[in-house]
């Protein structure tokens, strides 16, 4: 199985910070790296697809890159809204995987 | 507007069996891969399965293959989960899914969820 480790775990940030987030998988993934945002007791939303793409109504301070084995996560102004966890996904090759998330607190 | 439903969760003892059903609108599904995932309390989603737009292709996680199975009656537009054989390791919010090879099989639509809990 494809092991997705991102990193932070846990990231503290203010109103209009940039942020990063990383996702490494175990193998080469080409681009079929995938972005989703939870908020608290809510269902996960797709913010991006194949690594770059941003989905359909997602703010464009989101922006995703990468391939192989190395993606980011950039949100740019963080809004009060963007506070959650945030989970990277491989489709490459089933089983798909997802990271462990990354949970963004206000600081 | 996309809806899908899903429905039958429920507090079951284990050694049981359940069936969830998601009930897909707003979009074609006769058209559509779809899926099923589950969020375990406090833990990031698991990928559980996915089948073609006709059923012909399905696959499964290790951890639900040769218990769960996936189906779909397309004149219905829904989506089915049978689930059997159930441990406290089942505990957890399941989604049912669409997926597209156009957005790299991401997961585009989720239903709202429905809980299973597997308890004594």
């Amino acid at each position: 199985d494809i092991q997705m480790t991102q990193s932070p775990s846990f990231q503290s940030a203010s109103v209009g910070d940039r942020i990063t987030i990383t996702c490494r998988a175990s193998e080469n993934i080409a681009d079929y790296l995938n972005w989703y945002q939870q908020k608290p007791g809510k269902v996960p939303t797709l913010l991006i697809f194949g690594a770059s793409s941003l989905h359909t109504g997602v703010p464009s301070r989101f922006r995703g890159s990468g391939s192989g084995t190395d993606f980011t996560l950039l949100i740019t102004g963080l809004q009060p809204e963007d506070f959650a966890t945030y989970y990277c996904h491989q489709t490459y090759n089933t089983p798909w995987t997802f990271g462990q998330g990354t949970r963004v607190e206000i600081k | 507007q996309v809806q899908l439903v899903e429905s039958g969760g429920s507090l079951i003892k284990p050694g049981g069996s359940l069936r969830l059903s998601c009930a897909v609108s707003g979009f074609t599904f006769s058209g559509s891969y779809m899926g099923w995932l589950r969020q375990a309390p406090g833990k990031g989603p698991e990928w559980l399965s996915y089948l073609s737009n006709t059923g012909a292709i399905i696959y499964y996680a290790d951890s639900v293959r040769g218990r769960f199975t996936i189906s779909r009656d397309n004149a219905k537009n829904s989506l089915y989960l049978q689930m059997n054989s159930l441990g406290a390791e089942d505990t957890a919010i399941y989604y049912c899914v669409r997926t597209s090879q156009l957005r790299r099989w991401a997961f585009d639509y989720w239903g709202q969820g429905a809980l299973v809990t597997v308890s004594s």
